[in-house]
């Protein structure tokens, strides 16, 4: 049973549009959730993340919005740029579980200029 | 700060051979993980390190996998007679102990069983 799931597998936007990246959760005692990018070849890195304290988390062009009762979370992505092409990974913890992170399985962003 | 450094990038051993796989985390940081990504299982949590010590090794498989930090410097990840399906990028991170969430991954190191 995959814990974190992600939708949609793939999403292809324009330049200037805001990309809207979906995640759920299984597990009601996760409280972190953490989102990571990660382009070819390279290890993923830390975007943005959000305590289940919070319903919205806003780091520039990105922004966590999180509804605890729905077990939902998505990661927005305003002003998107050819740059920001990259698979983005949801991800969530437990409390008191240290770098224990369960991953979606990511969802593929193109963006065309 | 280089980030977190892997070696090698990509490995490629014969079925049966032994693979070990080097990390060396951030300087002063003091939690040290390891994940496994592949195409069908995605990213999973194989261990963990703190101060050296391992904490938590719940993701790792119970027959043929070690993981060992001897000093602050690095940690190595050793699997004994490779397997096709041991096959995947495996990733190296680190934090500081008081984030310990807030993980920082290297480039991750390539292993291809033939």
């Amino acid at each position: 049973q995959q814990q974190v799931r992600q939708s949609p597998q793939s999403l292809t936007v324009w330049e200037g549009e805001t990309a809207i990246l979906n995640c759920s959760y299984e597990n009601s005692a996760f409280d972190y959730f953490p989102w990571y990018q990660q382009f070819p070849g390279e290890g993923p890195a830390l975007l943005i993340s959000i305590l289940s304290v919070s319903d919205k988390k806003e780091d520039g062009r990105f922004t966590i919005f999180f509804n605890k009762r729905e077990k939902k979370l998505s990661l927005h992505i305003a002003d998107s740029q050819p740059g920001d092409s990259a698979t983005y990974f949801c991800a969530a913890s437990r409390p008191q579980v240290v770098g224990q992170l369960t991953f979606g399985r990511g969802t593929r962003l193109q963006v065309y200029a | 700060n280089a980030g977190v450094i892997q070696t090698p990038r990509h490995k490629v051993t014969g079925k049966g051979q032994e693979a070990t796989l080097w990390c060396e985390p951030i300087s002063g940081h003091s939690a040290v993980f390891w994940y496994r990504q592949t195409i069908v299982q995605g990213l999973e949590f194989l261990t963990y390190f703190r101060n050296q010590a391992p904490i938590d090794d719940s993701g790792m498989p119970k027959e043929r996998f070690s993981a060992q930090m001897p000093n602050q410097s690095h940690s190595t990840l050793k699997i004994q007679s490779t397997q096709p399906q041991d096959s995947a990028v495996y990733l190296c991170a680190s934090s500081l102990v008081w984030s310990q969430n807030t993980l920082y991954f290297g480039a991750g190191t390539r292993l291809s069983v033939l």
